[in-house]
């Protein structure tokens, strides 16, 4: 599975949008990204995959770029609830498994 | 429909001990994955199960083991515990079957303490 980089935290206002990176400069045409966070404590928190398309779901948006090199998690009205570790993970979807690689994350503060 | 439940959620056991926690994946999930964090190693893959098979494994030492029932629950096992094996052990359970991707649905988690 393709590697990926995610910088080590960030900040964002309560109300704002949250724009978290991935960097996956080595991504497969059939390799998936992923995204997951994981509030403290408690077990991680399965947000959004994509492919090509940009992806929207009740939770957020995910932006992949159209060399699929880079991608974008957006949480379009962060709450202090949204406080958590987000992971980008790319990984092939196939029935050879589902194991996840988790890198260090991007430890995400949302401030009143 | 009833998320992924682990027990115990607390346990703490003495170095040379062996330890089972148990997973009850999502009703209809076939596939139950395993995974250990650690403040050092953050979330590493232990293995995963598909319909009582073992499908991956990661890098860790033999006393790490693991079985699936019928009923797609799991256990995993710890032999000769050493003061490292103190992590939040995490379950993750998915449908698993071909035609993906699927996500995973995590437990809370079993925390281990080693003394």
């Amino acid at each position: 599975d393709a590697k990926t980089t995610q910088p080590p935290s960030m900040d964002c206002a309560e109300g704002r949008a949250a724009n978290l990176p991935c960097n996956h400069s080595t991504i497969s045409g059939n390799e998936y990204v992923y995204w997951y966070r994981q509030i403290h404590s408690q077990g991680p928190q399965y947000i959004i995959h994509g492919l090509k398309n940009n992806e929207t779901n009740e939770m957020a948006s995910l932006i992949i770029t159209e060399d699929r090199k880079s991608s974008t998690l957006i949480l379009p009205h962060a709450t202090l609830r949204d406080t958590a570790v987000y992971y980008c993970i790319v990984r092939v979807a196939n029935n050879a498994g589902n194991m996840l690689t988790f890198g260090g994350g991007t430890r995400l503060m949302v401030k009143p | 429909k009833a998320g992924v439940t682990q027990t115990p959620r607390y346990l703490i056991k003495t170095r040379g001990q062996q330890v089972t926690l148990s997973c009850s994946p999502i009703s209809g999930h076939r596939s139950v994955s395993w995974y250990q964090q650690t403040p050092g190693q953050g979330l590493q893959f232990l293995f995963e199960y598909f319909s009582e098979t073992q499908r991956n494994k990661g890098n860790f030492p033999g006393r790490f083991s693991g079985r699936q029932f019928s009923n797609s629950r799991s256990e995993m096992n710890v032999s000769t515990l050493e003061l490292g094996d103190s992590a939040l052990y995490l379950c993750a359970s998915s449908l698993g079957t071909s035609g993906g991707p699927h996500e995973q649905f995590f437990g809370p988690g079993t925390r281990l303490t080693v003394l």
